[in-house]
């Protein structure tokens, strides 16, 4: 089983400011097989970066995904007020499909 | 518009079953994987089970191998996860989740859409 470790625990930022998620595997993902999902309190999550780095329909520019291999990254360029909230990265390339344990992005 | 609209949660006794549904519409539904997964309270999320648009092949979890059951009806558009002995661990709101493919495209496990969840409660 890959298992996912999300860094930090938690991100204290102000509206305004980038924001830098790490998510780091046990083992290779193939093929890029990664995805990040926003989740706010009471709602389901929300698919924002599938592929590693493709933004999925209807997400602003402002959230993008980068890595290969074991690391992993998301970057939120500029936050605005609805971004706070937990980010999951997932990988779907071996099974069992895994979630990382999420990196809560709250209002500094 | 894509819906999943999730149902059959409750209070179940140790032991116990219980059948869940999540009815899809504004998609070709036998055109992708599907899936269900967890959340305990205040917890992260957990995959739990997958299947291919076509029923032909399952995929589990090994925390709920043996009991959970997976089934679609694409002639009805309605997802299933059928749970026996349930467990205390089990206890967690479920969501159905669509594949952004087929289970054979690689893409299945990136979940799209999200049903609204359902809540699984097992206490004696």
């Amino acid at each position: 089983e890959i298992v996912l470790t999300q860094s930090p625990g938690t991100l204290s930022l102000s509206p305004g400011e980038r924001g830098t998620l790490s998510c780091r595997a046990s083992q290779s993902v193939s093929s890029s097989y990664l995805a990040w999902y926003q989740q706010k309190p009471g709602q389901a999550p929300r698919l924002l970066i599938y592929g590693a780095s493709s933004r999925a329909t209807g997400i602003p520019d402002r959230f993008s995904g980068s890595g290969s291999g074991t690391d992993f990254t998301l970057s939120i360029s500029r936050l605005e007020p609805e971004d706070f909230a937990v980010y999951y990265c997932q990988q779907f390339g071996s099974s069992p499909w895994t979630f990382g344990q999420g990196t809560k992005v709250e209002i500094k | 518009e894509v819906q999943l609209l999730d149902s059959g949660g409750g209070l179940v006794q140790p032991g116990g079953s219980l059948r869940l549904s999540c009815a899809a519409s504004g998609f070709t539904f036998a055109n992708y994987a599907m899936s269900w997964v967890r959340q305990a309270p205040g917890k992260g999320l957990e995959w739990v089970s997958a299947i291919s648009g076509s029923a032909s092949g399952t995929y589990y979890a090994d925390s709920v191998k043996g009991r959970f059951t997976i089934s679609r009806d694409n002639s009805k558009n309605t997802l299933y996860l059928q749970m026996n002995s349930l467990r205390a661990e089990d206890t967690a709101i479920y969501y159905c989740a669509k594949g952004l493919g087929g289970y054979h495209t690689g893409w299945g496990g990136a979940f799209d859409y999200w049903g609204q969840g359902t809540l699984v409660s097992v206490s004696s």
